[in-house]
């Protein structure tokens, strides 16, 4: 079955440090990949997304490859602020039929960022 | 573009009694709309797929007398659960995919479930 699986935190940075949080996947055939974001007390949202290999998925700073031979998406951020402390979700997106809109998600990783 | 609402935020109800929760897509139609429930600080698990006009499609392990899903139009989802106990007490956001959004999911802000 698919699975996602992304580095545990909770990740700790300074602000303007570097982020990078890894995830990798196992799908079948050719899954869409996301990163979703989650502040405290609300839902999630889009952060950015790739839908085939080699895409680079980008927003508010943030970005992500879609790497098929590593099957890996890992997310990055050159210099983080105090506002991007949340939760990120790494997540696919893979099936036939009406299930190509099911997410498969990871455990999440909690980041703080200290001014 | 591409709002999910969902009502209430929050809710406290007592054990055995049932609470409705509504989600709606504001301003696209959304032909699939899917339900999760989140533990605290673990991700989220999928509960149901909900399609219009059609019975709801329930993961395995998940009760579907308990949480019965209608989505009646194109823009409504509810989920009731039934007689609520306390372990019912959890965080439960839907998303709604509409009909030329392939492969993505909007989100609604959640709602809050506290059962006492």
């Amino acid at each position: 079955g698919n699975s996602v699986t992304q580095m545990e935190g909770p990740v700790t940075l300074s602000e303007e440090a570097f982020l990078t949080i890894n995830c990798t996947y196992t799908a079948t055939g050719y899954p869409s990949l996301f990163w979703y974001v989650q502040y405290p007390g609300e839902g999630l949202q889009l952060l950015l997304k790739a839908t085939k290999a080699d895409d680079k998925g980008s927003n508010k700073g943030f970005e992500a490859t879609y790497r098929k031979e590593t099957t890996s998406f890992h997310l990055e951020k050159g210099s983080v602020q105090v506002s991007d402390s949340a939760v990120y979700f790494c997540a696919l997106s893979a099936g036939s039929g009406g299930s190509n809109y099911k997410l498969t998600f990871g455990k999440g990783t909690l980041l703080t960022v200290n001014p | 573009g591409a709002v999910v609402s969902q009502h209430p935020s929050r809710v406290i109800c007592k054990s055995g009694t049932s609470v409705k929760i509504e989600c709606r897509s504001l301003d696209f139609q959304a032909t699939t709309m899917f339900w999760y429930r989140q533990f605290p600080k673990q991700s989220l698990m999928l509960m149901a797929t909900s399609n219009e006009g059609s019975k709801a499609t329930y993961e395995q392990g998940v009760e579907k007398d308990k949480f019965l899903i209608n989505h009646a139009s194109l823009t409504l989802s509810t989920l009731t659960v039934t007689s609520a106990h306390p372990e019912d007490s959890s965080f439960y956001i839907c998303s709604a995919v509409g009909t030329g959004y392939i492969y993505e999911q909007y989100f609604g802000p959640g709602t809050r479930l506290t059962v006492t």
